[in-house]
């Protein structure tokens, strides 16, 4: 029972690199999505996708950006590394419906941009 | 846009005492709404969902959560707290059937 994998558990950057989180799912998901995690703020939502060839800004979309060639994957990309990217990343994915249909959560991408 | 405020970012009971986390929605149509839980360094876990079939709704771990339309309320309640119930739990709500919506957590400290 895999659910929802994202690589790597850690990473640190450096100011200015850049680096892809990677999110695969393996139930057939059509929607998926990235949130961060800051303490004391909750859950935001950076990109969501309603399926392969369909993404959609979130809450806070800036600094990141995302593709969905398949079902099953969906990377975000971080092209200019900032303090301020440094979270705890969440992938999630969920069945298409009327909105009843709860969301699925990988263990995290825990990131820090020195 | 339909959002959700947790009241208390934490909240601290003894052991088999009562456990009440609030959560209200903002929306003018009853929304979808969950409770998840977050043990450290983990991922989160659906503890239970309103999806309109029934106002008290029953989820995992003896956590059960009322959803009343005329205070706008989802709150989470277990009679008797664990020491296994110490976690992060987030009330959400989905807007739009698309994306999900989190409040910002509430932290549980059971006490021995």
């Amino acid at each position: 029972n895999a659910g929802v994998t994202q690589t790597p558990k850690f990473r640190i950057l450096k100011i200015g690199q850049s680096m892809t989180l990677q999110c695969t799912q393996d139930m057939n998901h059509n929607y998926m999505y990235w949130y961060r995690q800051d303490p004391g703020m909750g859950l935001k939502l950076i990109y969501y996708s309603v399926g392969a060839g369909i993404t959609d800004k979130g809450e806070v979309p800036n600094g990141y950006n995302v593709s969905r060639s398949t079902t099953e994957d969906f990377p975000l990309r971080l092209e200019l590394a900032a303090p301020s990217q440094t979270s705890v990343y969440f992938c999630a994915s969920a069945e298409p419906g009327t909105g009843d249909t709860e969301a699925f959560f990988g263990q995290g991408t825990r990131l820090t941009v020195v | 846009a339909q959002s959700v405020t947790q009241l208390g970012s934490h909240v601290s009971v003894s052991e088999g005492a009562l456990v009440l986390l609030r959560c209200n929605y903002s929306s003018s149509v009853p929304p979808y709404l969950f409770w998840y839980v977050q043990y450290p360094n983990q991922g989160l876990q659906l503890l239970l969902k309103y999806t309109s079939a029934a106002t008290l709704v029953k989820g995992i771990n003896g956590f059960e959560a009322e959803f009343k339309k005329s205070e706008t309320s989802f709150h989470l309640t277990k009679p008797s707290a664990h020491m296994s119930d110490a976690a992060e739990y987030f009330c959400a709500v989905r807007p739009s059937g698309n994306d999900m919506r989190f409040g910002a957590g509430t932290r549980l400290t059971v006490k021995p």
